[in-house]
């Protein structure tokens, strides 16, 4: 079956402070891979999407950037943290196919101070 | 992308029926509405999703209206664990392959005794 796994599950930065959250994926090859910010009270809002190795498509302009050195990992990072970046951030995989369902991981939840 | 419109919250008695709307008006002929939901502080998690008929799993029903701009989300036998926000979304193709599942800020639904 597949897992996926995302870490940790908090994290405390101050501002201006570096940033790697980590997902990886297990039982499954090529998957497509999504990282998601959820603030407080709101919807979740889609960051960066990979359909590949290399491959890394981002929705909206912001302080953070993605990677995919591996088939299943994906990272999330930020050079120097923004109070903004504040959030829960959730990585996801999609198996494609004719039921395309998104699986979540557990969240980070992010607090910049 | 066809945007989805849902009451933010909802008050279900536990044991009874759960009936979450949603309006997706704007939606195209072969665009998938899906739902989620997510618990407090989780990822979300898939529940169902639909195109044209109606769908029903171990889960939930879906009723998709014959016009398509509206659908319904049915919990037969709400309990106090389906309490949670639940997202109806239109699934949307992505500009490099996949596809993006645009969450909006959904349905408190609150299962009381």
């Amino acid at each position: 079956s597949q897992t996926i796994h995302q870490w940790p599950a908090t994290l405390v930065q101050p501002v201006g402070s570096p940033l790697s959250l980590e997902c990886t994926v297990e039982g499954t090859s090529n998957p497509n891979l999504y990282w998601y910010r959820q603030a407080a009270g709101r919807g979740l809002q889609l960051l960066f999407y990979s359909v590949g190795i290399g491959q890394i498509s981002s929705e909206v302009p912001q302080n953070l950037s993605a990677s995919r050195p591996q088939d299943r990992q994906f990272i999330l990072s930020s050079k120097k943290l923004l109070l903004s970046d504040s959030g829960f951030y959730l990585c996801a995989w999609r198996r494609t196919g004719s039921s395309e369902k998104l699986f979540f991981g557990s969240g980070t939840q992010l607090s910049v101070l | 992308d066809a945007k989805t419109t849902q009451p933010p919250s909802m008050d279900c008695a536990e044991g009874r029926a759960a009936n979450l709307p949603c309006n997706h008006s704007t939606i195209s002929g072969n665009e998938y509405v899906y739902w989620y939901r997510q618990i407090h502080s989780q990822g979300p998690q898939y529940i169902i999703h639909g195109l044209k008929n109606n769908e029903t799993n171990e889960m939930a029903s879906l009723i998709i209206t014959e016009d398509r701009k509206s659908s319904t989300l049915i919990l037969p036998h709400a309990t106090l664990r389906d309490t949670a926000v639940y997202y109806c979304i239109v699934r949307v193709g992505l500009r490099r392959g996949g596809n993006k599942l645009t969450f909006g800020t959904g349905t408190q639904l609150k299962v009381e005794l």
